[in-house]
């Protein structure tokens, strides 16, 4: 299974700035990916999902890249907000009869008002 | 989106008392049920699958007897924690997938708001 630090990455923003948060994947049969927001207590939000053969997709001020050579993924999100301060999880999905999800380590986001 | 609710939302128990933790599906039926645990600053890791009717598929290094699902309708999966120790203190999250006609499932799966297990 993947290992799992015990420090999450960070990434601290202005608020109105754009993020990007990045993820490798470890699967290359995976062909679902999604990203989820999850707040402080609370359970994963979904936020966009991507199949492998798409390579970009947009959502209300987010955009999800996949670039499947190097097996990696990105969430863009234009002008942060405050609200958007979160962990943002990676998933990915290699298919199967049942859609297992295996979650990346995640990344903390902080927005600075 | 769907509706799943988890209770209870924390709990605190006893060391070697067991614990149940129920996961439902509000708005539609959910052949399929997924139960993860999180440790702080960590990820979430996938324990079980269970399917409505049948027993749970565990994942390797998950102990079968001791973290015991029972999926027994399409809105009620249930996770219970026997002989609790303090190790076992975390953030327990399901996820449903919602059932289609003919046997299918939506790719979408949808989170419950977690509950919190403290074992003293």
């Amino acid at each position: 299974g993947e290992s799992v630090g015990l420090h999450l990455p960070t990434l601290s923003v202005q608020e109105g700035d754009n993020s990007i948060i990045n993820c490798a994947y470890s699967n290359s049969a995976s062909d679902y990916f999604i990203w989820y927001k999850q707040e402080s207590g609370k359970g994963p939000q979904f936020i966009i999902d991507i199949r492998s053969n798409m390579d970009k997709r947009q959502g209300q001020r987010v955009t999800v890249l996949l670039n499947k050579t190097v097996k990696h993924l990105s969430l863009q999100i234009a002008a942060t907000q405050p609200g958007d301060s979160a962990v943002y999880f990676c998933a990915e999905n290699s298919g199967g009869s049942n859609y297992k999800l295996t979650f990346g380590k995640g990344t903390l986001l902080t927005v600075n008002p | 989106g769907a509706v799943v609710s988890q209770h209870p939302s924390w709990v605190i128990c006893k060391s070697g008392t067991s614990v149940k933790i129920e996961c439902r599906s509000l708005d539609f039926q959910a052949t399929t049920m997924f139960w993860y645990r999180q440790f702080p600053k960590q990820s979430l890791m996938l324990m079980a699958t269970s399917n409505e009717g049948s027993k749970a598929t565990y994942e390797q290094g998950v102990e079968k007897d001791k973290f015991l699902i029972n999926h027994a309708s399409l809105t009620l999966s249930t996770l219970t924690v026997t002989s609790a120790h303090p190790e076992d203190s975390s953030f327990y999250i399901c996820s449903t997938e919602k059932g289609l006609a003919g046997g299918f499932t939506e790719n979408e799966q949808f989170f419950g708001p977690g509950t919190r297990l403290t074992v003293l």
